[in-house]
């Protein structure tokens, strides 16, 4: 069975920073691999979505790799605000499009 | 990308009563939902798989007499809780897509028993 694990469980950060959220995985037969926002109490917001095929994947101020033989993803935020602050999960799809979930990242950003 | 609309955002139950919780897909048509659960500080955790127009197929340790799924068209799945008990409260949401592309959420439904 799949597991996903994130490191770190929490992190804290001041503003302006740059930082580097890690996901790793177990079985490397996987369609892709997603990161997602989630705010407390609220939905997940997709942010990134690399194809197996992919290396790397690029939105704004955020750059996700992946580097599937090791099981392996990072994302990368660049000039961290405020506004980061949030939970987030990186996800991996298997066959039939089914879902694992990381554990979370919690992050705060102080101003 | 598609949307996914989920109701309700929050709802408070007595302990014994149902809940049903509705997830729709508003621009394209969803032949498979998926709904997951989450308790506080832990990840989602899939707990069943809606197929339109078929019975759901439930993760290990999924009561699929308790949560009962329908999803009877290609625009909605909903699961509803049944005989809820305060170990139910949590937070529900669900999620559709193509294979192998973007997965959209609903906004999630928080889910407390008392």
């Amino acid at each position: 069975k799949q597991e996903v694990t994130q490191i770190p469980a929490a992190l804290s950060v001041p503003e302006g920073e740059n930082l580097v959220l890690n996901c790793s995985f177990t079985d490397s037969a996987i369609y892709n691999l997603q990161w997602f926002r989630q705010d407390p109490g609220k939905g997940l917001t997709s942010l990134l979505l690399i194809q197996s095929s992919q290396r790397e994947q690029t939105s704004g101020r955020l750059n996700a790799s992946l580097d599937k033989s090791s099981g392996r993803s990072t994302l990368y935020i660049a000039a961290s605000q405020p506004g980061d602050s949030a939970t987030y999960l990186c996800a991996v799809v298997s066959v039939g499009n089914q879902f694992y979930f990381g554990t979370g990242t919690s992050l705060t950003v102080i101003p | 990308g598609a949307v996914v609309s989920q109701h309700p955002s929050r709802v408070i139950c007595k302990s014994g009563t149902s809940v049903k919780i509705e997830c729709r897909s508003l621009d394209f048509q969803a032949t498979t939902m998926f709904w997951y659960r989450q308790f506080p500080k832990q990840s989602l955790m899939l707990m069943a798989t809606s197929n339109e127009g078929s019975k759901a197929t439930y993760e290990q340790g999924v009561e699929k007499d308790k949560f009962l799924i329908n999803h009877a068209s290609l625009t909605l799945s909903t699961l509803t809780v049944t005989s809820a008990h305060p170990e139910d409260s949590s937070f529900y949401i669900c999620s559709t897509g193509q294979p192998n592309t973007e997965a959209f959420f609903g906004q999630g439904t928080r889910l407390t028993v008392v």
